[in-house]
């Protein structure tokens, strides 16, 4: 069975330039997250989906992130414009199961972001 | 708000020992706890959970310790093996995931 699968793996880009990750999770899984990892530190929710339905996205930075999950299955994050704290790696997961986040979650291999 | 944190950031045993990492919530209500491992390149994996009515819980190879009363919890892991290096995680949940800030596992021969 496929895992999360994310990508690109790694992007470089200059500030001020967009940049989008896409995420394809478990079939079947009706939740989908967005983390964002900074060195050395654990990941950090940035949007939650059931279905297409963003249900979380109290810690989306609004202003310059933006996400989507248009037919319940796939998804994008996107950032527009890229600032030099923007590097990260970027995780997607999913899950089975809606509601409280207490369902396991499965995790991509991310994508590593690098703001030049 | 919750947070979470980890005791030592790096953690170094020989192979074949028992190893010990450890971590405190603030949040008493939390009811649901996770340990991930994350490798080099990768996203984190899930280890073993436990919900807030178990003080134990056992895997292959590894136990969890859920003490509710100083908020804290650790994961064992029996025989520490060479692809045991990794960071490990712990993860609170109330009404999403919460994770500390990681404890970098070094296995030696």
């Amino acid at each position: 069975e496929a895992g999360v699968v994310q990508s690109p793996r790694y992007k470089i880009i200059e500030k001020k330039q967009p940049v989008a990750f896409w995420c394809n999770p478990i079939s079947g899984h009706n939740t989908l997250y967005w983390y964002r990892q900074n060195l050395g530190q654990g990941p950090e929710l940035l949007i939650r989906y059931e279905n297409e339905e963003a249900v979380d996205d109290s810690q989306l930075p609004k202003d310059r992130f933006s996400a989507e999950r248009l037919k319940g299955v796939d998804s994008t994050l996107k950032i527009q414009p890229a600032e030099l704290g923007d590097s990260a790696v970027y995780l997607c997961a999913s899950s089975f199961g809606r509601g409280r986040s207490n369902n396991e979650q499965f995790f991509g291999p991310g994508t590593r972001l690098t703001v030049l | 708000g919750e947070s979470v944190g980890l005791h030592l950031p790096t953690l170094s045993v020989q192979e074949g020992d028992n190893s010990i990492i450890n971590c405190a919530y603030s949040n008493s209500a939390s009811d649901y706890f996770i340990w991930y491992k994350q490798e080099s390149g990768k996203g984190p994996q899930f280890i073993i959970d436990i919900r807030s009515n178990m003080d134990k819980r056992q895997g292959q190879r590894v136990t969890v310790l859920l003490n509710k009363t100083v908020k804290h919890l650790s994961l064992q892991i029996a025989a520490t093996q060479p692809g045991d290096s990794a960071v490990y995680f712990c993860a609170v949940s109330n009404d999403k995931l919460i994770f500390g800030t990681g404890t970098r596992l070094q296995v030696f021969p």
